[in-house]
């Protein structure tokens, strides 16, 4: 089945320890890409990746990083977690299409409490 | 912020009822999506209208797309309960094929 799979799906940290989301897809897709999803302001992109070793800032970066190593997995690592990067967190992916573009395959989510 | 607004925040209908949701946006696209989310589940992609259709169908869902007034709806014709979700546009604008901004959406609720 083509999917997106994040993991874990929930977790509770303390403020300062470091983790990683870990996001992988099975589709060969090329295009991938981290959001936060917060009540009131919807989903704000964090980082993506065009392909392997190719990634950039979306539009809330600070305080995360990511790589691309591989074409199928795109981690999502907080180096030092802090109370507000609690947020429910999706992972998506896409082939690259030109400017037709294609819908976004995305994970079930990570909620992810700082406390 | 380019971020595209759905209207209204929060629909309430009852079964058998049609939906209307309305995004606008701000600057060229190359295509717009809709997308269902169910509570804290993720997103699920509905249809894809490109910059130089007007009108799209797929079962139920209707889209249009307004480049002129920038402005996109989607249309759920005899909804069911199963259709209660939030529903969000999606943009992506000229030049940036493959990167959507998405807009706040609209929490849908269908009562029996």
């Amino acid at each position: 089945e083509a999917q997106v799979t994040q993991n874990p799906r929930y977790l509770i940290t303390v403020t300062g320890k470091k983790l990683t989301v870990t996001c992988s897809q099975n589709m060969n897709h090329e295009y991938m890409s981290w959001y936060r999803q917060d009540p009131g302001l919807g989903l704000r992109q964090i980082y993506y990746s065009m392909n392997v070793e190719v990634t950039d800032k979306g539009d809330v970066p600070e305080g995360y990083k990511v790589s691309r190593k591989e074409k199928r997995n795109f981690p999502l690592i907080l180096e030092s977690p802090s109370p507000n990067q609690t947020s429910l967190y999706f992972c998506a992916s896409s082939p690259i299409k030109g400017a037709s573009g294609h819908g976004y395959t995305f994970g079930s989510g990570t909620r992810l409490t700082v406390v | 912020s380019q971020q595209g607004e759905e209207d209204p925040q929060a629909l309430s209908i009852q079964e058998g009822e049609n939906a209307t949701m309305n995004c606008s946006y701000k600057t060229s696209i190359n295509n717009l999506q809709w997308y269902r989310q169910n509570s804290g589940r993720g997103l699920v992609h509905l249809i894809l209208i490109r910059s130089n259709e007007r009108e799209k169908h797929s079962g139920r869902l209707r889209v249009t797309l307004d480049t002129s007034k920038k402005s996109s709806s989607l249309l759920i014709t005899a909804s069911r309960a199963a259709d209660t979700a939030s529903y969000f546009c999606a943009t992506a604008f000229t030049g940036t094929a493959s990167k959507l901004t998405f807009g706040t959406g609209t929490r849908l609720q269908v009562t029996l």
